[in-house]
């Protein structure tokens, strides 16, 4: 139990192109789905955190404009990186919570966005 | 300001071996505190986590983390590693209302283990 999926697994896009990346929670009703960056060899950066039917919850430093998330269901949410440039190359990675198991999130594959 | 340790970037054991993956944290409260563990291709999965009780707990794959609140560690440990368990490791802090709501990781450590 418990499954996120995310998709893609991987794209590449031209520069100024917008991409949308979908995470799904595929077992469970998830009240709240976090984002993430992953840069190489580094850590988990959070960017941003949803609840279903509310607005995102930006860390610092996250442009809002540029990552536009929504979690319009329970199983749904997408990040959509808005006119990416070659810096917004990343791993992104997101997770899900569900209302019954409050206290661990569930991590997708993770989406592998070059920027050319 | 909540902060996640893991000193060691690269360790590599023998299949076998006993190992012992460092974490030391920063926070002001009580801390809820995460084991995951990512393979490529794979998302993180959660090898254990301590909220309270008994500072030992045991996780799946045979891992085991102990808290020790003195130390401001939470040691990630296996006695006998298999090749299967190389991946990389990380750390994790919760912080926030709740206690639970949003992880802090650390850098990781990268896991190899030698036939």
């Amino acid at each position: 139990g418990a499954v996120v999926s995310q998709h893609p697994s991987r794209v590449i896009c031209k520069s100024g192109t917008s991409v949308k990346i979908e995470c799904r929670s595929l077992d469970f009703q998830a009240t709240t789905m976090f984002w993430y960056r992953q840069f190489p060899k580094q850590s988990l950066m959070l960017m941003a955190t949803s609840n279903e039917g509310s607005k995102a919850t930006y860390e610092q430093g996250v442009e809002k404009d540029k990552f536009l998330i929504n979690h319009a269901s329970l199983t749904l949410s997408t990040l959509t990186v808005t006119s990416a440039h070659p810096e917004d190359s990343s791993f992104y990675i997101c997770s899900a919570r569900g209302s019954e198991s409050t206290d661990t999130q569930y991590f997708g594959p993770g989406t592998r966005l070059t920027v050319l | 300001a909540q902060s996640v340790t893991q000193p060691d970037i690269h360790i590599t054991v023998s299949e076998g071996a006993s190992l012992e993956l460092r974490c030391n944290y920063s926070y002001g409260a009580t801390p809820y505190l995460f084991w995951y563990v990512q393979s490529p291709g794979q998302g993180l999965q959660l090898l254990l986590k301590y909220f309270s009780g008994d500072t030992l707990v045991q996780g799946i794959k045979g891992f085991e983390a102990e808290f020790k609140r003195s130390q401001s560690s939470f040691n990630l440990r296996k006695p006998s590693v298999h090749w299967s368990d190389a991946a990389e490791y990380f750390c994790a802090v919760a912080r926030g209302s709740g206690g639970y709501n949003k992880l802090i990781f650390g850098a990781g450590t990268r896991l190899a283990v030698h036939p």
